[in-house]
């Protein structure tokens, strides 16, 4: 079976470019979160999309923006790039979208803004 | 103080001995705990989720719930190298319904 799969995985930008992270989950997930984590610090929660509508957003600035469709894939945007954005970004699917369900993490798209 | 406080290490430990990971959290109506491996250059996997006060054991996992006092902790019994690994503590805020993350300790297990 496949797993939670992410494109790209390496990504190279500018400052002040944009940038879109896509995810496929697990089939039969409807649950997509996303996740930024920064060397040697845990995942920080960027959103949380169930059923394609937003369940959860964290403290991130608005030039971060998301959407699920409706075969549960899902993009992550990141607009007006800063250097503070280069980082690990993961999405996890799960089959419900309970804050508890247990998080199946795809393999990360790894950004690097110059 | 942070929500979810881990010990960063390295934790160095001996191929065959007891590896003990312990976490705390500042929510004290928190319900659900999480134990998550992440070799590095990779995505977190999950070990152990943990609902209830008491020991729960997986294997060669044992973890420890503890709410009076406010932590969480993972046992690895006969540790291998290939536990080497960095586990990260997650913990469901009820105060905001957020999945809550610490930092992370590195276990390093020594042949």
């Amino acid at each position: 079976d496949a797993g939670v799969t992410q494109s790209p995985t390496h990504l190279i930008k500018t400052r002040g470019q944009h940038v879109t992270l896509r995810c496929s989950p697990i089939s039969g997930h409807k649950s997509v979160s996303w996740y930024q984590q920064v060397l040697g610090q845990g995942p920080q929660f960027i959103f949380q999309y169930y059923e394609k509508e937003e369940r959860g957003r964290g403290n991130f600035p608005d030039r971060f923006s998301a959407r699920q469709f409706p075969n549960y894939s899902s993009e992550l945007n990141v607009n007006a790039l800063l250097l503070g954005d280069s980082a690990l970004y993961l999405c996890a699917s799960s089959f419900s979208g309970g804050v508890g369900s247990p998080l199946h993490f795809g393999n990360g798209t790894r950004l690097t803004v110059t | 103080q942070k929500e979810v406080e881990q010990n960063s290490g390295p934790l160095s430990v001996p191929e065959g001995a007891i590896a003990s990971l312990n976490c705390t959290y500042s929510d004290r109506v928190s319900q659900s705990f999480f134990w998550y491996r992440q070799y590095s250059g990779k995505s977190p996997e999950l070990i152990m989720s943990i609902y209830s006060n008491g020991d729960k054991e997986d294997g060669r996992f044992t973890a420890q719930l503890n709410k009076a006092s406010q932590y969480v902790s993972l046992l690895i019994r006969d540790s291998q190298p290939s536990d080497s690994a960095t586990y990260l503590c997650a913990v469901v805020m009820d105060s905001n319904y957020q999945l809550i993350w610490g930092a992370g300790t590195k276990l390093i297990i020594k042949p």
